[in-house]
């Protein structure tokens, strides 16, 4: 069974500085899709950014990138020049044919 | 409409009760999922839905929990015999096929 692992519970980062979410996942398919999904307090999933497995080359949506290993199975999440807006809790997921698989978020504060 | 919408927003219960959850997709979004979001966790799959029929019911805990989409629009999760540990935040995503899935902004239920 896929599993996704986000091993950081909460992380810190001043305003405008550059912050790494890691995330590890398990599976024995090869051809898959990787998110990050964005949490604020008002519930609302927010998708940030996705990886086709098969691209070698990493994603970006302007101020946020991902580091894609494919052979380490490991997707971690850059966010430059961090803003107050960005915080939020950050889901690391896997998609399966019919369904997403979830970390369990690592919560993300900005320092002013 | 423009997004995913879940109603009610809030649903308070006492143990025992039916409860009807509702979730409108985005227009000619063909796929539906459910996800529950217990505190601290990331969302965990529920079911999905392509078009009328339920694909794929591997997350539903047990018989309490029912879900339809009669139309291929708009989908209801019933629980009943509301136990506390049902409560929880419902969240509703939509896709077109298997593409990106689409959040609503969830319901939270409580079971006093």
């Amino acid at each position: 069974a896929q599993t996704v692992t986000q091993s950081q519970p909460e992380m810190s980062v001043q305003e405008a500085e550059t912050v790494t979410l890691s995330c590890t996942y398990d599976t024995s398919e090869s051809d898959y899709y990787l998110f990050w999904y964005k949490q604020p307090p008002s519930r609302q999933m927010i998708l940030v950014i996705r990886q086709e497995a098969y691209k070698q080359q990493n994603a970006t949506e302007n101020r946020f990138s991902v580091n894609f290993q494919k052979a380490a199975k490991s997707f971690s999440l850059k966010i430059s020049d961090s803003q107050l807006g960005d915080a939020a809790m950050y889901f690391c997921a896997y998609r399966s044919p019919s369904k997403i698989i979830f970390g369990k978020g690592t919560r993300l504060h900005i320092l002013p | 409409g423009a997004g995913v919408s879940q109603t009610p927003s809030n649903k308070v219960t006492e143990k025992g009760k039916y409860v009807e959850l509702r979730c409108d997709p985005i227009s000619g979004h063909t796929a539906l999922y459910w996800y529950r979001q217990s505190l601290g966790q990331g969302p965990e799959f529920l079911i999905y839905f392509q078009g009328t029929g339920a694909a794929d019911d591997s997350g539903l805990p047990n018989d309490r929990f029912f879900a339809v989409r009669p139309e291929g629009s708009v989908s209801t999760l019933k629980i009943q015999r509301t136990e506390r540990g049902d409560s929880a935040v419902y969240l509703c995503a939509s896709s077109l096929n298997s593409g990106t899935q689409y959040f609503g902004p969830g319901t939270r239920l409580t079971v006093l």
